[in-house]
């Protein structure tokens, strides 16, 4: 089974600190991404990564950067936490561009920023 | 772009009874076509996929059939339990199964 691993379930920080949001995956994938979920605002992508050392902005990238130094891992960055990033964080990771590809997730991180 | 539409809901339904979530999509080429389903607290998780037009997916009881002529993907389950409560998202995947998009999400509460 394909496992996506986000290493901190439940975290609260303070307004102003750097937050580090770790996700690594067992399946050898290439595509890894970072979403956002809010109530009444589905999932909005915030960055991905196809490769290593690469990122591409997803839909609301500001606020946020990213780091994939090597394939499993993708880290997700706030520079200055605020409280409007209070949120649910989900990584996921999918094969590079195979017809019938999934995407699979992990089981989120919960962010309160206070 | 391409993009998926769901009902929002949220769906209230006493245990036992038929469930269907409408989802349509628009996309150029021939998408995969998925159910995910989140249950409180957790992420995402695959219930069920289709590759190409006419394909049943189908898990746990839940199915849905891959429509090319009306471009759509609605979930059904015969008869709901309490433990099918969560949110439920279509969602597809481009021709080059490389881009996902997901609808809104579809919130299920049974009650008993």
């Amino acid at each position: 089974d394909v496992k996506v691993t986000q290493s901190s379930r439940y975290l609260v920080k303070r307004t102003g600190e750097k937050v580090f949001l770790e996700c690594v995956q067992d399946m050898d994938h290439e595509n890894m991404f970072w979403y956002r979920q809010d109530p009444g605002l589905g999932l909005r992508l915030i960055y991905f990564s196809y490769d290593v050392k690469m990122k591409e902005k997803g839909d609301i990238p500001e606020g946020y950067s990213v780091s994939r130094e090597k394939k499993e891992r993708f880290s997700l960055i706030l520079e200055s936490a605020s409280t409007n990033q209070t949120s649910m964080y989900l990584c996921a990771s999918s094969l590079m561009g195979a017809k019938g590809n999934t995407i699979y997730f992990g089981e989120g991180s919960w962010l309160t920023v206070v | 772009g391409d993009s998926v539409t769901q009902m929002e809901g949220p769906v209230t339904l006493s245990e036992e009874a038929f469930l269907t979530i409408n989802c349509t999509y628009t996309a150029t080429g021939y998408p995969s076509l998925f159910w995910y389903v989140q249950y409180p607290g957790e992420g995402l998780q695959l219930l069920l996929k289709a590759t190409k037009a006419d394909d049943k997916g189908s898990n746990k009881g839940f199915e849905a059939t891959y429509r090319k002529e009306t471009t759509s993907f609605h979930l059904e389950k015969g008869s709901v339990q309490v433990s099918d409560s969560a949110v439920y998202f279509c969602a597809l995947c481009d021709n080059y199964g490389q881009n996902f998009v997901f609808g809104p999400g579809t919130r299920l509460s049974v009650l008993p």
